[in-house]
């Protein structure tokens, strides 16, 4: 069963608007929560991550939001770059820490000029 | 500083034959995880070491094994080689399970024929 889901396999976005990645998970033990960038043939890219007591998370241009009640978690890139166009990651842990990942099945976002 | 090397990139092995892969991590890393990356599946979490230990280990058959040596490297042998084991594999090091953030690398292409 996927306990990480992302239901959107693709996301096209104008160069400079708001990119919006979406991430539901069925685990009520996960507690922390990550997104990873990956480009083809190189592993993924740490971006972000948030722990389950805070419900928001900002680093630059990247803005995790966690809804523990909808188990929904979402990844805004503003404003976005044509660096941006990548394969995007959510990921839980029941740890408390980047251990014993599950990973989502990916977004491609591709950022349009 | 180098990041997370993994050896050999590609591999090709037959049904039934074994394969070993190798993943060095950050200097300093003391924790090493493998994931195993298959388009139906995505990425799955494998195992975790830590100082020689196995710390976690995912929901994968007795076949699929892994170390770690006193460097911190880590090694992970999969016997009996099926065509289902086709995948990328990633290393990610971590100064230590319960913090920091999970560096990956390049991953091991390997395919079973």
């Amino acid at each position: 069963d996927q306990q990480v889901k992302q239901n959107s396999p693709s996301l096209s976005v104008q160069e400079g608007r708001i990119s919006i990645l979406n991430c539901d998970y069925t685990n009520s033990m996960f507690d922390y929560f990550l997104w990873y960038k990956k480009y083809p043939a190189e592993g993924p890219t740490f971006l972000i991550s948030i722990s389950s007591i805070k419900d928001k998370n900002e680093d630059g241009r990247f803005t995790v939001f966690l809804n523990k009640s909808a188990k929904h978690l979402s990844l805004h890139i503003v404003p976005s770059q044509p660096g941006d166009s990548a394969v995007y990651f959510c990921a839980a842990s029941d740890t408390g820490t980047a251990s014993k990942l599950t990973f989502g099945t990916g977004t491609r976002l591709q950022v349009t000029l | 500083k180098a990041g997370v090397t993994q050896t050999p990139r590609y591999l090709i092995k037959t049904r039934g034959q074994q394969v070993t892969l190798s993943c060095s991590p950050i200097s300093g890393h003391r924790s090493v995880s493998w994931y195993q990356q298959t388009p139906g599946q995505g990425l799955q979490f494998l195992f975790e070491y830590f100082s020689e230990t196995q710390r976690n280990k995912g929901n994968f058959p007795g076949r699929f094994s892994g170390r770690q040596f006193s460097n911190s490297r880590s090694e992970m042998n999969v016997s009996t080689l099926e065509l289902g084991d086709s995948a990328l594999y990633l290393c990610a090091s971590s100064l230590t399970p319960d913090g920091g953030t999970q560096y990956f690398g390049p991953g091991t292409r390997l395919l079973v024929l």
